[in-house]
């Protein structure tokens, strides 16, 4: 079957600090892959994605990438902000499946 | 993109009563609605998609009877907590159409506290 796992959190860092939560993925197929965000008080919000093999994802400083040879979409930024706190959700989504898989959820905190 | 309204945000019950949570769909017509739930440091776990006009698909697992939804225009399904037991206390979510190569879209979630 499909699977999402993701680092446990949760993760704390200083304000500027770099920024790698883990996600790797068990799919019988070529998923395409996700990071969502859910702040505080909101619901989840598509951060970035990745459809096919070596692709780049990219928004507001977050960047990862679909390794198929790992299995792999971890995400990073380079230098975290306080407004970054918030839940991040990795998930996988296979083509002429309308249901996405999700992670467990990562909590991280920012402290300035 | 399309922005999806899910309400009440917070929802707390006694046992053994019902519960109705609305996903509404504000500026995008919505054939398909889909609802998860999240248990405490877990995955959002599809429960059920919704369909417009047509019995809802439960996923394996899901108590049709005890979740009952009803997707009666393009633009509401709800979710309905039958005879709510404390068990049953989580974080219910909604979705609107996801599709690969496209966004899926949440609602804010729902936090149902059964006591």
């Amino acid at each position: 079957g499909n699977s999402v796992t993701q680092m446990e959190g949760p993760v704390t860092l200083s304000e500027e600090a770099f920024l790698t939560i883990n996600c790797t993925y068990t799919a019988t197929g070529y998923p395409s892959l996700f990071w969502y965000v859910q702040y505080p008080g909101e619901g989840l919000q598509l951060l970035l994605k990745a459809t096919k093999a070596d692709d780049k994802g990219s928004n507001k400083g977050f960047e990862a990438t679909y390794r198929k040879e790992t299995t792999s979409f971890h995400l990073e930024k380079g230098s975290v902000q306080v407004s970054d706190s918030a839940v991040y959700f990795c998930a996988l989504l296979l083509i002429g499946n309308e249901k996405l898989t999700f992670g467990t959820g990562t909590r991280l905190t920012i402290i300035p | 993109g399309a922005v999806v309204s899910q309400h009440p945000s917070r929802v707390i019950c006694k046992s053994g009563t019902s519960v109705k949570i609305e996903c509404r769909s504000l500026d995008f017509q919505a054939t398909t609605m889909f609802w998860y739930r999240q248990f405490p440091k877990q995955s959002l776990m599809l429960m059920a998609t919704s369909n417009e006009g047509s019995k809802a698909t439960y996923e394996q697992g899901v108590e049709k009877d005890k979740f009952l939804i009803n997707h009666a225009s393009l633009t509401l399904s709800t979710l309905t907590v039958t005879s709510a037991h404390p068990e049953d206390s989580s974080f219910y979510i909604c979705s609107v159409d996801g599709w690969a190569n496209t966004e899926a879209f949440f609602g804010q979630g729902t936090r149902l506290t059964v006591v």
